[in-house]
């Protein structure tokens, strides 16, 4: 079973900040949080991850609390094309490339 | 940019055919994966494969399944005898060595079994 809990949806009008939170309250020191989308059932697509500081790309931000417990993907500009199924996982991070497990996601829905 | 590709987009099959579906990596990747997504439920991972071997696997990857890497490029998912319930989207993905690796998935195969 995932160890993450997201809401289930979400809105966000075009062009404002969309705010996707997450909790992994067992997340232990040698996990990673990763956030990927889904968009329709295309395959799933990498957005950003991180181990405790704060991540920035071109796609989104990633917010860690200080004790690690939960986090936050920032879309800064949401655009309707960002409509998809957002999904917080946490993974140990080894050398033999741990499988991601996802759960339910959050189906964020941007409009106009 | 480099993509995971994956080939047939759709197949349908007869239940009880073995079927073969394909991927190619990332040129310079070095974990393999599959996973399968059926109808309306969420993503489900099938197996990880690393230095020529299965590195983990989940209870859906049973003796039905198999995969290889018949040569340099290719990544094959191997269903040996097809069930109704095998009916489901599935997708490759790949990853670089290093640890915190992202993976990178294919657009996947959807099969139908009927």
């Amino acid at each position: 079973d995932a160890k993450t809990t997201q809401p289930t949806s979400m809105d966000c009008a075009e062009g404002r900040a969309a705010n996707l939170p997450c909790n992994h309250s067992t997340i232990s020191g040698n996990e990673y949080v990763y956030w990927y989308r889904q968009i329709h059932s295309q395959g799933p697509q990498y957005i950003i991850h991180g181990l405790k500081n704060n991540e920035t790309n071109e796609m989104a931000s990633l917010i860690i609390t200080e004790d690690r417990k939960s986090s936050t993907l920032i879309l800064p500009h949401a655009t309707l094309r960002d409509t998809a199924v957002y999904y917080c996982i946490v993974r140990v991070a080894t050398q033999a490339g741990t499988a991601l497990i996802f759960g339910k996601g959050t189906t964020l829905s941007v409009s106009s | 940019e480099p993509e995971v590709t994956q080939t047939p987009s759709h197949q349908v099959t007869q239940m009880g055919q073995e079927v073969i579906l394909r991927c190619v990596p990332i040129s310079n990747h070095l974990y393999f994966y599959w996973y399968r997504q059926i109808l309306g439920q969420k993503v489900e991972f099938l197996v990880s494969f690393y230095n020529n071997e299965i590195s983990e696997k989940s209870e859906i990857f049973d003796d039905q399944f198999s995969v290889e890497r018949p040569d340099g490029s290719n990544f094959t998912l191997k269903i040996r005898s097809t069930k109704l319930e095998d009916s489901a989207m599935y997708f490759c993905a790949s990853g670089y060595l290093g640890v915190s690796t992202e993976a990178f998935f294919g657009q996947g195969t959807r099969l139908t079994v009927v």
